[in-house]
């Protein structure tokens, strides 16, 4: 069964500084999909980023980009410029690229930003 | 606006009582799925369906029942059997390998025991 490991339950950073998250994951498929998930204080899953197994590229959405290391098998989001509206439970998420599939997801890391 | 709707935002449950949580879609989304959240657990799939008609039990079915008699909707059922269900239910739905498997979250329901 596919597992995913987020190692850090929580983090704080400054406001305008930069932090990491981390996670692993296991599995023995080659195709599949990572994402990051984002759940303010209101409880909404919001979509931060996505990355393709078979893309080598590391994937870039604004201030979020990820460090995706498919033989260590991890998936680590890196945020820039933190903002205090960046302050939420992360998520890191696993599926297989194999149409309409659930996502495993990982326990979390709540991130506090700091001003 | 699309998009997908849980109700109610809060819900209460007697002892030896069922409740159904619903979970609508506008999305024209082909699967549905749902997630019970607990506090330091993340999100474990309690069942999913990738068409009408037709589901699968995910890692936590035991204690719950679910429908999917039509494409928008995908009601949950917390039946008496489920005996700790105090938590936090999210739904989403997905449209397939050409979004890359991309899911949308509605805005949860909040079980308690009473």
């Amino acid at each position: 069964a596919q597992t995913v490991t987020q190692s850090q339950p929580e983090m704080s950073v400054q406001e305008a500084e930069t932090v990491t998250l981390s996670c692993t994951y296991d599995t023995s498929e080659n195709n599949y999909y990572l994402f990051w998930y984002k759940q303010p204080p209101s409880r909404q899953m919001i979509l931060v980023i996505r990355q393709e197994a078979y893309k080598q590229q590391n994937a870039t959405e604004n201030r979020f980009s990820v460090n995706f290391q498919k033989a260590a098998k991890s998936f680590s989001l890196k945020i820039s410029d933190s903002q205090l509206g960046d302050t939420a439970m992360y998520f890191c998420a696993f599926s297989w690229n194999s149409g309409n599939t659930p996502l495993v997801f990982g326990k979390g890391t709540r991130l506090s930003v700091i001003a | 606006d699309g998009g997908i709707t849980q109700s109610p935002k809060y819900l209460f449950r007697k002892e030896g009582q069922n409740v159904t949580l619903s979970c609508e879609q506008n999305l024209n989304h082909d699967a549905m799925y749902w997630y019970r959240q607990d506090p330091g657990q993340g999100l474990r799939l309690i069942y999913y369906s990738q068409i009408v008609n037709d589901f699968q039990k995910g890692d936590i079915a035991e204690g719950y029942s679910v429908s999917r008699e039509k494409k928008e909707s995908f009601p949950l059922t917390v039946t008496s059997a489920q005996k700790n269900p105090t938590a936090f239910y999210l739904c989403a739905s997905s449209i397939g390998t050409g979004a890359k498997n991309i899911q949308y979250f509605g805005a949860g329901t909040r079980l308690s025991v009473l």
